[in-house]
């Protein structure tokens, strides 16, 4: 079952900062983000896992609610690289498979 | 490393016709999955692999067949085109460690589409 993505989209100036959200009906073991530019694979940013550990990119954070079963992407000072489709994938407990939302739009403009 | 590989980039098929999609990962990751992408419906996980010789269906199989007989290839088969299957087509693949799956490499995508 596909996480719920929210928003959809979003439009922001350069230097300011977002939130995307990604939440499930399921408990989850971990939530992934990634990163798409239009044409291109999507591109790892950060895994975080039950329990509190998180790998990925030092300027990415975000955060896993176990029991909301939700998790949030924090981008903070944004810049135009920043623009693209992001999409959050969890694995449910029990589960071995990895899926994704809809993806969030971010479009960051000068 | 090549990482992931996916043959070909581009592809036209009619309505009925079949082929497979080549998906190649030298990493010897354990874990494989086709997803397909549509506009504003994300990425959706069609058929996946933990291991040579185990698939299981994802959110969207019908239509497709996968098989796994090395830790290296999992091809994507499509025995009977129909429009509706017009996407890009991503190949992902990755391992696990204590704590769950790790990072997801995908392949360049192949752009399918059935007329």
């Amino acid at each position: 079952q596909q996480p719920v993505q929210s928003p959809q989209a979003v439009i922001l100036r350069e230097g300011e900062d977002a939130v995307i959200n990604c939440s499930s009906s399921k408990a989850l073991y971990s939530v992934h983000w990634y990163r798409q530019k239009h044409g291109e694979a999507p591109v790892f940013l950060m895994i975080l896992l039950k329990g509190g550990e998180q790998k990925g990119h030092e300027k990415i954070s975000a955060s896993f609610n176990e029991k909301k079963q939700q998790s949030s992407l924090y981008l903070t000072a944004s810049q135009l690289s920043y623009s693209g489709t992001y999409f959050c994938g969890t694995e449910e407990g029990g589960s071995e498979k990895l899926v994704f939302g809809k993806g969030t739009k971010l479009t960051v403009n000068p | 490393n090549a990482g992931v590989t996916q043959t070909p980039k581009f592809q036209v098929l009619k309505t009925g016709q079949s082929m497979t999609l080549q998906c190649a990962q030298d990493m010897n990751h354990e874990y494989m999955s086709w997803y397909r992408q549509d506009p504003g419906m994300g990425l959706r996980l069609i058929h996946y692999s933990v291991g040579a010789g185990i698939t299981d269906q994802g959110e969207v199989p019908n239509g497709y067949n996968v098989s796994r007989s090395t830790t290296e290839d999992f091809p994507l088969r499509l025995l009977s085109a129909a429009p509706s299957q017009t996407s890009v087509y991503f190949c992902a693949s990755s391992y696990k460690t204590r704590g769950g799956y790790n990072e997801q490499f995908f392949g360049p995508g192949t752009r399918l589409t059935v007329l």
